[in-house]
Parts: C-alpha cells; sequence; structure tokens
C-alpha cells in the first residue's frame, strides 16, 4: 500500500530549539497519528487527530490535521535531550487497522 | 502492566531455518498485528487478526504465517527465512481494528537471516 511521505528525514538541533515535521500523502486520511520510537522500544502514541483543521497539543507537543485531510504537520517546542529518537505519522481511513499507512519517520538529535 | 511482550528480542539465524516469533498482551485486545520495520519504509504491515481465529493478510504477507488460537498470542512464523527478511519486527494490539482505539506496539524483534 501507499506509504506517507515524511520530511525531514533526519534533524539535528541544539536543545532549546523548535523543530517542525510534517507528513503529506496523495490519499485522503480521516485520521492522522504521531508516534514516537525511544531506541530498543516500539512506537508509542503522541497525538492522535480525528478531524479536519484540528489543532491539537500535548505538552510541548503540537499536531495538526490538515484541512484537505492529505496532510499533518507535528511541532515540538523547546527542545530537550529526551525528545532524541524517531518520529512516525501515520495515516489512518478509518474501520479497521489495516487500513493504517506509516511514514518513514523523522530522526531526531538533540545536543545538550 | 498492560503491555505487549515479544520474544526473542534479538534472532540471528540461517537460510531455510523454521522459526516462530511470540507476541503475547494482557490486555484481553481483540486486534493484533505484526509489522516489519526497513530503514526509509516506516513500518509495513504483515499479517492481522480480528479476532480469535480470524486472521488476514496485511501489505506484506509473503514468506510469512500468523496464527491466532488464542485471544492473547498471535505469533509470526516463518517457515522457510531468507535474507531478505532481515528486518525489525513489532506485534501490536488494540481494543478493536478501528481508528479510535490506541494500538500498543511490542518492544520489537531485530531479526537476521545470514
Amino acid at each position: 500500500g501507499q506509504q506517507l511521505n515524511q520530511s525531514p528525514q533526519s534533524m539535528f538541533i541544539q536543545e532549546g530549539e523548535d523543530v517542525s515535521m510534517n507528513c503529506t500523502s496523495s490519499s485522503i486520511f480521516n485520521t492522522w497519528l504521531w508516534y514516537k520510537q525511544d531506541p530498543g522500544e516500539g512506537p508509542v502514541l503522541l497525538i492522535a487527530l480525528y478531524k479536519a483543521g484540528e489543532l491539537t497539543s500535548n505538552g510541548r507537543l503540537t499536531a495538526q490535521f490538515g484541512i484537505t485531510r492529505k496532510d499533518s504537520f507535528l511541532n515540538i517546542s523547546a527542545s530537550i535531550p529526551s525528545d532524541v529518537g524517531i518520529y512516525f505519522c501515520a495515516g489512518h481511513r478509518g474501520g479497521n487497522n489495516n487500513d493504517m499507512r506509516f511514514g518513514a519517520g523523522t530522526r531526531l538529535t538533540v545536543k545538550p | 502492566e498492560a503491555q505487549v511482550t515479544q520474544n526473542p528480542r534479538y534472532l540471528i539465524t540461517v537460510t531455510g531455518k523454521k522459526l516462530t516469533v511470540t507476541c503475547s498482551q494482557n490486555m484481553n485486545h481483540e486486534y493484533m498485528s505484526w509489522y516489519r520495520q526497513d530503514p526509509g519504509l516506516g513500518l509495513r504491515q504483515i499479517y492481522y487478526s480480528m479476532n480469535v481465529e480470524v486472521t488476514d493478510k496485511g501489505d506484506v504477507p509473503e514468506g510469512y504465517k500468523v496464527s491466532r488460537k488464542e485471544k492473547r498470542n498471535f505469533p509470526l512464523i516463518l517457515e522457510s527465512p531468507s535474507p531478505n527478511q532481515t528486518s525489525l519486527y513489532f506485534c501490536a494490539s488494540s481494543r478493536t481494528g478501528y481508528s479510535t482505539d490506541t494500538q500498543y506496539f511490542g518492544p520489537g524483534t531485530r531479526l537476521t537471516v545470514l
């Protein structure tokens, strides 16, 4: 199935900086999800977005569901060393979870 | 503690030697799924199960088998592994298979096929 286009592939930033990453698709999704994967662990859900235009925050993280339903972005403000990891977007067409597609991930490195 | 467990966490094997990766969840979830993660490709679904005795193919099922005889367990079977199955594998579960239910992922199994 069609995977999502996630960018950037990797980011190297200084502690305290803000971070932005995004995901685009040629198809419409009804739900957008953002996961974080720590080294040696499985992905953990950060934010779920269910409505076009929705803007949702979780602490220093903010994510938006694009109006066209074909994109989403994730912002991290005032990054800290424990933000290091791989961030994945996922789009869900609705129905059961075999309609979910993942981006390739953004690897974030935060220098103290 | 609610969790998804996978065993083994690391495995190095040789081409053609049958292997099984176990997956177990203690949350009474109906839905379970297997993914593989490869660099630059994100996660791709191998097989999924909506409930006991109900399994179906995901995007990349070739070379894999699964079974769901009990609700808590969903083993992934490679009857004759090949080097292109070298990958990081994740099992996941959710209460049901629908988008509003959070998927919980296991810690991953890193498989190398020589």
